[in-house]
C-alpha cells in the first residue's frame, strides 16, 4: 500500500515551458486534491476532485490545468510555465463518505521556474 | 466561510518540556479539526482530528489536542517534547454542517525542541 504517489520529485523549468505533474493514490479515496506551498503562506489549494470526472477550481487556479483520468490519478499541468510557480506541489486525496474525512498526502515535487 | 489561525510562527521549547501549539478557527456549522505534521523535505502526516465527541483528542507521537468551542480553539500539545518533534505544525478546519468538504488550513508553526 504506497498511499499517495508523485512524480517527478524534483524539476527545473525554463519561462515558458510546460510539464505535467503526476498524482496516484491507492486508497479507493474519492476524492483528490492539488495545492502549492510556498514560505510562510501554508498550503493554497489549486484544484480538487470531489469524485472521477469531476474537477474544481480552488484558491489559486491561474496558470494551470488538470485531469482526473480514473478514480487513482490526477494529473496538474502547467501550460507555460513562469517563475511565481517556483514552488513546492503536493497530491492528496480523501474518502469524505466513510467518515475518515482526514487528507492523505503525497512526498511532493519541488519546481523550479527559471 | 471558515478560517483557521495559528498565531505563532514558532515556537520553542527544551526537550522534556510540554509543549503547545496554538489553533483557533471560525466556521458556521459544527467544526471538523484536524492536526498534521511536515517533516522537512516531506509531505504532510496526519495527526489526530476533532469531530464529535470527547473534547480531548489523542493521536499519533503521544500528541493530543483539546477542542475548546467556547474559545474556539484546538490547540495542539504533549507532556514532554522531544528533539525528533521538530518539524512544522499545520492546524485545519472545515465545516461540518453542509457546505464544503474542503478543508482550510492555517499557515503553519515551526515546532523547535532544543537539547
Amino acid at each position: 500500500n504506497a498511499g499517495v504517489t508523485q512524480t517527478p520529485k524534483f524539476q527545473v523549468l525554463k519561462t515558458g515551458q510546460s510539464m505535467t505533474l503526476q498524482c496516484a493514490q491507492d486508497m479507493n479515496h474519492n476524492s483528490m486534491y492539488w495545492y502549492r506551498q510556498d514560505p510562510g503562506m501554508g498550503l493554497r489549494l489549486i484544484y480538487y476532485s470531489a469524485s472521477e470526472g469531476t474537477t474544481d477550481k480552488g484558491e489559486v487556479p491561474n496558470g494551470y490545468n488538470v485531469s482526473r483520468l480514473n478514480k487513482r490519478e490526477f494529473s496538474l499541468r502547467l501550460e507555460s510555465a513562469a517563475p511565481s510557480q517556483t514552488s513546492v506541489y503536493f497530491c492528496a486525496s480523501s474518502e469524505t463518505a466513510s467518515g475518515i474525512y482526514e487528507q492523505f498526502f503525497g512526498p511532493g515535487t519541488r519546481l523550479t521556474v527559471l | 466561510a471558515q478560517s483557521v489561525a495559528q498565531p505563532e510562527d514558532q515556537v520553542n521549547v527544551a526537550e522534556g518540556n510540554p509543549l503547545t501549539v496554538k489553533c483557533t478557527y471560525s466556521v458556521s456549522g459544527n467544526p471538523y479539526l484536524f492536526w498534521y505534521v511536515q517533516y522537512p523535505n516531506r509531505g504532510l502526516q496526519f495527526l489526530l482530528k476533532y469531530i464529535t465527541g470527547d473534547n480531548l483528542v489523542k493521536g499519533s507521537y503521544g500528541f493530543e489536542a483539546e477542542f475548546n468551542k467556547s474559545q474556539t480553539s484546538f490547540h495542539l500539545k504533549k507532556p514532554s517534547a522531544l528533539v525528533s518533534d521538530s518539524a512544522l505544525y499545520f492546524c485545519a478546519v472545515r465545516d461540518g454542517q453542509g457546505g464544503s468538504y474542503i478543508p482550510t488550513f492555517g499557515r503553519g508553526t515551526s515546532l523547535i525542541v532544543h537539547p
